[in-house]
């Protein structure tokens, strides 16, 4: 099966600083990368998602490239604000299972 | 369209029991997951129905736990004979049919088992 692993666990970066988180993924069949904000006490909230056919895709402070040779896919918020903080997870979906496997998650925060 | 639902968001159970979380889904999603979430982790599938149909179990999913989605929407999950690991989130998603889609969560049912 799929196998997801995310870094760093834990981001501490200055308010106005960018952020990456990384993931890696291990079946070469995986082709939807969605990337979900969970909030403390809240539910998982998608904010990106990205499909194979495509290398990055931007979202106002929020890209997310994806590199399918190395099987890598990764996160950048810039002009973090104390609001980001949250754990993000990243996820991949093999095409036809339609079931998303979950990184660890990366706990960032943003110092104001 | 008012989200994902879950009910009760929190249960506290003595080991042994049984307990029942309902999920309503959004109205026009035929997809339904469950996950378990614990500390420290991202979600863990647990099962997913496409309509009424369970089309996927995990592995890891013990024979205490079944699921079901009678008529296509709601969803619920048991748990019988409630041990200490049992103790967890349990999140519900639900997403579009067509495709790899996002999937919609709830607050999820938070389990503690005394």
């Amino acid at each position: 099966g799929e196998n997801v692993e995310q870094h760093p666990s834990t981001l501490s970066v200055q308010e106005g600083d960018s952020a990456v988180i990384k993931c890696t993924y291990s079946d070469s069949a995986s082709n939807y990368f969605p990337w979900y904000k969970q909030e403390l006490g809240k539910r998982p909230q998608l904010i990106i998602d990205i499909r194979s056919n495509v290398g990055e895709k931007k979202d106002q402070r929020i890209a997310v490239t994806l590199n399918k040779t190395a099987k890598h896919f990764s996160l950048h918020i810039t002009e973090t604000q104390p609001e980001d903080s949250a754990v993000y997870f990243c996820a991949a979906s093999s095409g036809g299972s339609y079931i998303p496997t979950f990184g660890r998650g990366t706990s960032l925060i943003v110092h104001p | 369209d008012t989200g994902v639902s879950q009910d009760p968001r929190h249960k506290i159970t003595k080991r042994g029991q049984n307990v029942t979380f309902r999920c309503d889904p959004i109205s026009e999603h035929n997809r339904l997951y469950w996950y378990r979430q614990t500390l420290g982790q991202g979600p863990e599938f647990l099962t997913y129905f496409q309509n009424e149909a369970q089309l996927e179990k995990s592995r890891l999913l013990s024979d205490r736990f079944s699921a079901e989605r009678p008529k296509g929407s709601f969803s619920t999950l048991e748990i019988q004979r409630t041990e200490q690991g049992d103790s967890a989130m349990y999140l519900c998603a639900s997403s579009q049919a067509t495709g790899d889609q996002p999937q919609h969560f709830g607050d999820g049912t938070r389990l503690s088992i005394l």
